[in-house]
């Protein structure tokens, strides 16, 4: 079975530093990967997905992640945070060829401030 | 296009009530997903739906149905409203089953007292 974990609750980032936030992911065969950030009273939006290729994928609003095969992982990243960027966020994963069961993780509330 | 349309935004129902939330996509997606949210739990898998008239169950599809009709509409039903089913739902349709990224109508918010 796949599953997803988001293994912060809550991060804390000062505006104009870099930001990480943290997921692993587990699946028996070769896995597509997804990041959607939820802002208050909304539904989820997609920011970006790794299906195959360059292990560094880029996405909306200047987040990128990257996919760690042997550690199973794919954290989000951003250079410099904005206040902008506080919201909800979830990584998610299909196994390849699994079907249609998009598994999600718990979430991570990023916060960053002025 | 409007996307994803879910109604109601919001809703109260009685303990045994019953009630359709409204899905409709404008982006010509086969499939088709309904979700609920719980606090810290992620996002569950109700049912989804690879097409008009073809549906199946997701991870927790007790006390829920689905119909799919039309490749726009996607409502589902609850019969016998419990405590538990209070959630915040969410349907989202995608243009591919495995690679497509999904997108969400913005949630309907249901309390069963």
């Amino acid at each position: 079975a796949q599953s997803v974990a988001q293994p912060e609750d809550q991060v804390n980032v000062a505006e104009g530093n870099p930001l990480t936030v943290k997921c692993t992911y587990s699946v028996s065969g070769n896995p597509y990967l997804f990041w959607y950030v939820q802002y208050p009273n909304r539904g989820l939006q997609f920011l970006l997905k790794y299906i195959t290729g360059d292990n560094l994928v880029k996405g909306s609003y200047g987040f990128e992640a990257e996919f760690n095969k042997s550690q199973t992982s794919f954290h989000l990243k951003k250079p410099s945070a904005l206040v902008s960027d506080s919201a909800l966020y979830f990584c998610a994963v299909r196994e390849y060829n699994a079907g249609n069961m998009l598994t999600f993780g718990g979430g991570t509330r990023l916060m960053v401030k002025p | 296009n409007a996307g994803v349309t879910q109604t109601p935004k919001f809703r109260i129902l009685k303990i045994g009530q019953s009630m359709t939330l409204q899905c409709t996509q404008d982006m010509n997606h086969n499939y088709m997903y309904w979700y609920r949210q719980d606090p810290g739990m992620g996002l569950k898998l109700i049912y989804y739906s690879v097409g008009a008239g073809i549906t199946d169950k997701g991870e927790v599809p007790n006390g829920y149905n689905v119909s799919r009709s039309t490749t726009e509409d996607f409502p589902l039903r609850l019969e016998l409203a419990a405590p538990s089913q209070t959630s915040v739902y969410f349907c989202a349709s995608s243009y591919s089953g495995d690679r497509g990224e999904l997108f969400f109508g913005s949630g309907t918010q249901l309390s069963v007292l």
